[in-house]
């Protein structure tokens, strides 16, 4: 089935470290794969994406990690921030009837202590 | 260019009673999915429109439907509200055409079932 695993579910760093979230699909066809910082009580904000066609992709401390083969892909934040902390999810794109539908991980609290 | 909007805000509804939330998509975009976001859970999805009709329906009950309209903008209606339907309700949007897997997210609608 479709399905999206996303792990750790929570995360503490000291300020200044790095952080990692790693997330798995199912599906073998999903080629686009969104990540996404929630704070409270507001929507998802896109922060970067990377298509199936590229292994990696860096937006200043964000970067993101594909690998097709295993159905794994990570966010990696650098030199964390105290305005970092929230919530992050992982997306998988799932194609059909012409057109994609997202599927979600469970998200992943990061708590950057200053 | 306005972005996608939901209305309303915030709602509080008792066991029983039927919603129905609005959502109009980013200027543009031709297609309207819903999301359901439960509290510490990631977003789940409904449905999606395009054309008026449904083109694809997540794992949700017929408790659930919608609605599309000429001008692109949706409603989700949800009948006999059970507790566990209190959640943040998100609307995104994105053009069929051409195909960029992009979605973008509404503000979302607090639904809360006493």
């Amino acid at each position: 089935g479709e399905n999206v695993e996303q792990h750790p579910s929570t995360l503490s760093v000291q300020e200044g470290d790095s952080a990692v979230i790693k997330c798995t699909y199912s599906d073998s066809a999903s080629n686009y794969f969104p990540w996404y910082k929630q704070e409270l009580g507001k929507r998802p904000q896109l922060i970067i994406d990377i298509r199936s066609n590229v292994g990696e992709k860096k937006d200043q401390r964000i970067a993101v990690t594909l690998n097709k083969t295993a159905k794994h892909f990570s966010l990696h934040i650098t030199e964390t921030q105290p305005e970092d902390s929230a919530v992050y999810f992982c997306a998988a794109s799932i194609v059909a009837s012409g057109t994609y539908k997202y599927i979600f991980g469970t998200g992943t609290r990061l708590k950057v202590l200053a | 260019d306005a972005g996608v909007t939901q209305s309303p805000t915030h709602l509080i509804k008792t066991r029983g009673q039927q919603v129905t939330l609005r959502c109009s998509p980013k200027s543009g975009h031709d297609t309207v999915s819903w999301y359901q976001q439960a509290l510490g859970q990631g977003p789940q999805f409904i449905f999606q429109y395009y054309e008026e009709e449904e083109r694809q329906r997540g794992n949700f009950p017929d408790r659930f439907s919608g609605h599309q309209f000429p001008n692109y903008s949706s409603e989700l209606n949800v009948n006999a509200l059970l507790l566990g339907d209190s959640a943040l309700y998100l609307c995104a949007s994105h053009q069929r055409q051409p195909f960029l897997d992009e979605q973008f997210f509404g503000p979302g609608t607090r639904l809360t079932v006493l």
